[in-house]
């Protein structure tokens, strides 16, 4: 049992680049999070989605989107990269609205 | 507004006991996590609260005051591999219906010998 798998794991992108982050859980949750972890600010949810075919904004959604287009997956972009944009992203997935198991993070730097 | 406030770092002996204090305002409220997340790892799940009073889970107990907006992590019998970060997270209500979870910054634990 896997649980939730982030790819990739480490990534240095130039400014104005495109990425997609790769988030897959085996526990066949419906709730699925995208979150960034930088200095002294906490983890802070980017998007969110509560089932297949659907996504929602969180606090801090300029500069990226996601989709769901699968239960198991939830991809987060990044259009066009900034220096703004090098944190830690880490996927989580729930059932319902309980305990949110992470993913072991992707480091991204933006140069 | 959306506020969680821990201490920033504290440093414990092993085999004894620390408490890590989390408070809160937050324009809503839905229940209290903690999460352990070692350094360069994934945060973890280590209890959640929604009504007052204590919850044991083995060396670890959480304790809620809703009326305070405060809670604690207690660890018991501290060992070298309790040195971590640990997380306070308030669930509360998203403007377009349902929760999300606020974070605060994180305490980092430093465990001696």
């Amino acid at each position: 049992n896997a649980g939730v798998t982030q790819t990739p794991k480490f990534r240095v992108l130039k400014t104005g680049q495109s990425m997609t982050l790769l988030c897959a859980q085996d526990m066949n949750h419906e709730y699925m999070y995208w979150y960034r972890q930088d200095p002294g600010m906490g983890l802070r949810l980017i998007h969110y989605s509560v089932g297949e075919g659907t996504t929602a904004k969180g606090e801090v959604p300029d500069g990226y989107n996601v989709s769901r287009l699968k239960k198991q997956n939830f991809l987060l972009g990044l259009e066009s990269a900034a220096p703004s944009q090098t944190s830690v992203y880490f996927c989580a997935s729930s059932y319902g609205e309980n305990i949110q198991y992470f993913g072991a993070g992707t480091r991204l730097s933006v140069l | 507004g959306q506020n969680i406030d821990q201490p920033t770092e504290m440093t414990a002996t092993e085999g004894a006991i620390v408490q890590i204090n989390c408070t809160y305002q937050t324009s809503g409220f839905n229940g209290l996590f903690w999460y352990q997340q070692h350094a360069g790892e994934a945060p973890t799940f280590l209890s959640y609260n929604v009504l007052d009073g204590l919850e044991e889970k083995g060396r670890f107990s959480s304790f809620l005051s809703r009326s305070k907006g405060y809670s604690y992590l207690l660890l018991k019998e501290l060992q070298m591999k309790d040195s971590a970060s640990y997380l306070c997270a308030v669930r509360d209500p998203l403007t377009g219906g349902g929760n999300k979870l606020t974070f605060g910054t994180g305490t980092q634990l430093k465990v001696e010998l």
